[in-house]
């Protein structure tokens, strides 16, 4: 599994864009990029998935080179209650692949 | 989404005794589930993967014999850790994938952890 690092922590204000990116080095052909979110004393919440280029939900953009060695979780107009631990995993297409979690990114976001 | 749930949300037990964990999922069938550890500050740490109808597979380092995992149907996995010590003491979390979510492949839907601790 490819290994995945992200900073250990970020600061933002309420009203801001909050872009956390991921490196992915070693990524393999089939493997997707997936990010989730944790709040404190709560399971992992799945936030979004991409292959390549970019993709767009209702809550975050995730953006990815061509190379796919990176990607960069986008976050519009946070507010306090985006203050969680963001993941970033790569997880193997097709079957039921463990998901290994890395360090995260702790997001702090202040009034 | 799916919703997995875990019971119980939080347990004290005594050094020596052994703690039961369930995971369910709700409203979908998973052949698969899996079972992390989370101790404070810290990221998750898979434990092991539990598989419908046969043993579990266990991580480097995890002890199969302490952490008894039983997934006897397609909505329900059991951990239990046995002679429990407070170096046990963690937060435990369980996850599943939803078979038929199609092709979000690195999406599994987490339960709400147990948190365990060992006086």
């Amino acid at each position: 599994l490819a290994k995945t690092t992200q900073p250990i922590s970020m600061d933002s204000y309420e009203g801001q864009e909050v872009n956390i990116t991921c490196s992915h080095n070693n990524i393999a052909t089939n493997d997707y990029i997936t990010w989730y979110q944790q709040f404190p004393s709560q399971g992992p919440r799945f936030i979004i998935q991409g292959y390549k280029t970019k993709v767009t939900n209702e809550v975050a953009s995730l953006f990815i080179p061509a190379d796919r060695k990176s990607s960069t979780l986008s976050l519009p107009r946070v507010s306090l209650s985006d203050t969680a631990v963001y993941y970033c995993l790569v997880a193997l297409s097709g079957g039921y692949n463990k998901l290994i979690f890395g360090a995260g990114t702790r997001l702090a976001v202040h009034p | 989404g799916a919703v997995v749930s875990q019971h119980p949300s939080w347990v004290i037990c005594k050094s020596g005794t052994s703690v039961k964990i369930e995971c369910r999922s709700l409203d979908f069938q998973a052949t698969t589930m899996f079972w992390y550890r989370q101790f404070p500050k810290q990221s998750l740490m898979l434990m092991a993967t539990s598989n419908e109808g046969s043993k579990a597979t266990y991580e480097q380092g995890v002890e199969k014999d302490k952490f008894l995992i039983n997934h006897a149907s397609l909505t329900l996995s059991t951990l239990t850790v046995t002679s429990a010590h407070p170096e046990d003491s963690s937060f435990y979390i369980c996850s599943a994938r939803d078979q038929a979510s199609g092709g979000r492949w690195g999406e599994q839907f987490f339960g709400p952890g147990t948190r365990l601790t060992v006086l």
